[in-house]
């Protein structure tokens, strides 16, 4: 199946300081990717849509100014995390869709990174 | 109501049994469905992709969708303790709209 690497794995960083997570399809090009968010015992909360350039579409709910991705190229997506706070510590993961499939909304994950804000 | 409801377990099964995961929906827009796999800690591992009615079988695996009652389930033959993780269901409309996810269910497969 189609690779989805996401960097880094794991991030501590202190409050106040900005965290920039890199998603990367890896055999595959990606026009869409999408990040999610997701706390211990819970499912996937879609935080945005990344669209290869053009703004990303935010949920309700998501500051994109705290938020910020940038989608370069077909194959890179990067969310950043600006001014972190302990609130923000949690796993976050990506996901890239793959149109080569029917209907084209397949989406294959990275192995997420996690972001621990002391 | 969720759009797509699941059971969030934990089921607790013994090695060898076979394990029926199952998701149900709302929307009958909902064409597209898959099931993940996702280990503690690591992202969701795509284990089925189904687009109509009826069965598909991969290894030990077999996705059932029955879209007149809305419900699609997973079963799991010969389970083996690797199998132990958080299976999620996730579907989508069709033309690049976004997956909606159940909770997901813990399976624990025991020795």
């Amino acid at each position: 199946g189609a690779v989805v690497s996401q960097h880094p794995s794991r991030v501590i960083c202190k409050s106040g300081t900005s965290v920039k997570i890199e998603c990367r399809s890896l055999d595959f090009q990606a026009t869409t990717m999408f990040w999610y968010r997701q706390f211990p015992k819970q499912s996937l909360m879609l935080m945005a849509t990344s669209n290869e350039g053009s703004k990303a579409t935010y949920e309700q709910g998501v500051e994109k100014d705290k938020f910020l991705i940038n989608h370069a190229s077909l194959t890179l997506s990067t969310l950043t995390v600006t001014s972190a706070h302990p609130e923000d510590s949690s796993f976050y993961i990506c996901s890239a869709r793959d149109t080569g499939t029917p209907g084209g909304d397949t989406q294959y994950f990275g192995p997420g990174t996690r972001l621990t804000v002391l | 109501q969720k759009e797509v409801e699941q059971d969030p377990g934990p089921l607790s099964v013994p090695e060898g049994a076979i394990v029926s995961l199952n998701c149900t929906y709302s929307n009958s827009a909902f064409q597209y469905f898959m099931w993940y796999r996702q280990y503690s800690r690591k992202g969701p591992e795509l284990l089925m992709y189904t687009y109509s009615s009826g069965n598909k079988e991969d290894g030990r695996f077999t996705a059932q969708v029955d879209k007149s009652s809305k419900y699609i389930s997973l079963f799991i033959r010969d389970s083996q303790p690797s199998d132990s993780a958080t299976y999620l269901c996730a579907m989508s409309a069709g033309g690049g709209n976004k997956l909606t996810f159940g909770t997901g269910t813990q399976l624990k497969v025991e020795l």
